[in-house]
């Protein structure tokens, strides 16, 4: 089952351009996370956000969350042709604390 | 140690074939997952253990097996699958407190059923 929804499918940008995905979902969550996963490998946690928080960021990376829309956004400042990869946002449920469900997920190019 | 290992990386399996996919994690992680991810789409949950037990099963089809004989290892029997199964199959683990933090994948056995 799929929790959310993500815009774009897709995206092409040049290196040092800024990068933004968004990410709606349908339930009530505990948290929602962004995960990076490069030509369909292993994902790696990228940043977690809690439901009683609306910023956070991380190095180049800056996520909001307005749980009133049930909406959360992927900044990626100044992109690298390293970040292309796929990325998906993931949330776990306020019911269920072990289940961890992913969205559509954007293919992210970075063209150097 | 911060690593989830799957193996094998890749496995190429008849229909009439068992095959079994093993995950393992040193962490001391409580929660183990199964995800299957089709090429262009995004993991699908199937199966959750928590404390050796399974807590939570998507309905999956019973040619899927898991066991999680001990707090370390995770394996995922296969048996009679078909093409359409063919997938990467991705194993996580997360720490007691999912609420705060992440989940730790591994890098993949890419399954293909012929």
């Amino acid at each position: 089952s799929q929790q959310g929804e993500e815009d774009p499918q897709a995206l092409s940008i040049q290196e040092g351009e800024n990068a933004t995905m968004n990410c709606s979902y349908k339930t009530s969550i505990n948290n929602l996370q962004w995960y990076r996963q490069n030509s369909g490998r292993g994902l790696v946690h990228l940043i977690l956000i809690r439901s009683n928080e609306r910023e956070k960021h991380s190095g180049r990376l800056r996520v909001t969350l307005d749980t009133s829309k049930k909406s959360s956004s992927l900044l990626i400042t100044a992109s690298r042709a390293a970040d292309t990869a796929s990325y998906f946002c993931a949330t776990l449920r306020s019911y269920n604390t072990d289940k961890l469900i992913f969205g559509t997920g954007t293919r992210l190019q970075v063209f150097p | 140690d911060t690593e989830v290992t799957q193996t094998p990386k890749h496995l190429v399996m008849g229909m009439t074939n068992k095959k079994s996919l093993k995950c393992e994690q040193h962490m001391g992680h409580r929660a183990m997952y199964w995800y299957k991810q089709k090429a262009k789409k995004p993991p699908e949950l199937m199966f959750v253990y928590s404390y050796e037990k399974l807590s939570i099963n998507e309905s999956v089809p019973s040619r899927f097996s898991p066991e999680c004989p001990n707090s370390s290892l995770l394996n995922l029997h296969l048996h009679a699958l078909q093409p359409e199964d063919s997938a990467l199959y991705l194993c996580a683990s997360s720490p007691f407190e999912i609420m705060n933090t992440e989940a730790f994948f591994g890098q993949g056995t890419r399954l293909t059923v012929v």
